[in-house]
């Protein structure tokens, strides 16, 4: 059961264009969401984080947007950037209960920025 | 800050013997520990939570007896994969989180591991 699914394997844009990665989750319960990018044989790095109680995030080139009614979050590049290229993972966790903390993943997108 | 590593960073080894992995925390305390394992081309799936002092908590589907976990201090935590099969060669991270586990999580650089 993909609780988060990133739908877009690969994402290929040109350098100084804006980039946009989606994410759609299907568990209502969860309220705090994360981007993280990731380069090969390496630990995810974290980008940017959002909170249910906003829709939108930003930080620098990077904003995130959630929709909690279409359970769907994207993450924004703008400008992008070659070293931008990575796998980027959204993540998704709950505040409370027993799922304190926990992440759940998707899939992963690749960005290519061409320079 | 926030640096968390993992040591050793690529190992290989035979059927039927066990690999310590390590994860530290290098300039925080680390209440709480994750462990993940990634499959190629697939996402990262957490395979148990440690709290400092307590024992893990695995998610299903996950053998504890296989797979066991140490979170000795508060700063280090160890996985082992005790009598390791070529199936369980797979790329495993760590991520650490502070003041609890509702902190970002900082992962460490992974540990590729071949079982042959």
């Amino acid at each position: 059961d993909q609780q988060v699914k990133q739908n877009s394997p690969s994402l290929s844009v040109q350098e100084g264009r804006i980039s946009i990665l989606n994410c759609d989750y299907t568990n209502s319960m969860f309220d705090y969401f994360l981007w993280y990018k990731k380069y090969p044989a390496e630990g995810p790095t974290f980008l940017i984080s959002i909170s249910s109680i906003k829709d939108k995030n930003e930080d620098g080139r990077f904003t995130v947007f959630l929709n909690k009614s279409a359970k769907h979050l994207s993450l924004h590049i703008v400008p992008s950037q070659p070293g931008d290229s990575a796998v980027y993972f959204c993540a998704a966790s709950r505040w409370g209960g027993t799922s304190y903390g926990k992440l759940t993943f998707g899939q992963g997108t690749i960005l290519t920025v061409h320079p | 800050g926030a640096v968390v590593s993992q040591h050793p960073s690529r190992v290989i080894c035979k059927s039927g013997t066990s690999v310590k992995i390590e994860c530290r925390s290098l300039d925080f305390q680390a209440t709480t520990m994750f462990w993940y394992r990634q499959f190629p081309k697939q996402s990262l799936m957490l395979m148990a939570t440690s709290n400092e002092g307590s024992k893990a908590t695995y998610e299903q589907g996950v053998e504890k007896d296989k797979f066991l976990i140490n979170h000795a201090s508060l700063t280090l935590s160890t996985l082992t994969v005790t009598s390791a099969h070529p199936e369980d060669s797979s790329f495993y991270i760590c991520s650490a989180s502070g003041q609890g586990a509702a902190d970002t999580q900082y992962f460490g650089p992974g540990t590729r591991l071949t079982v042959l």
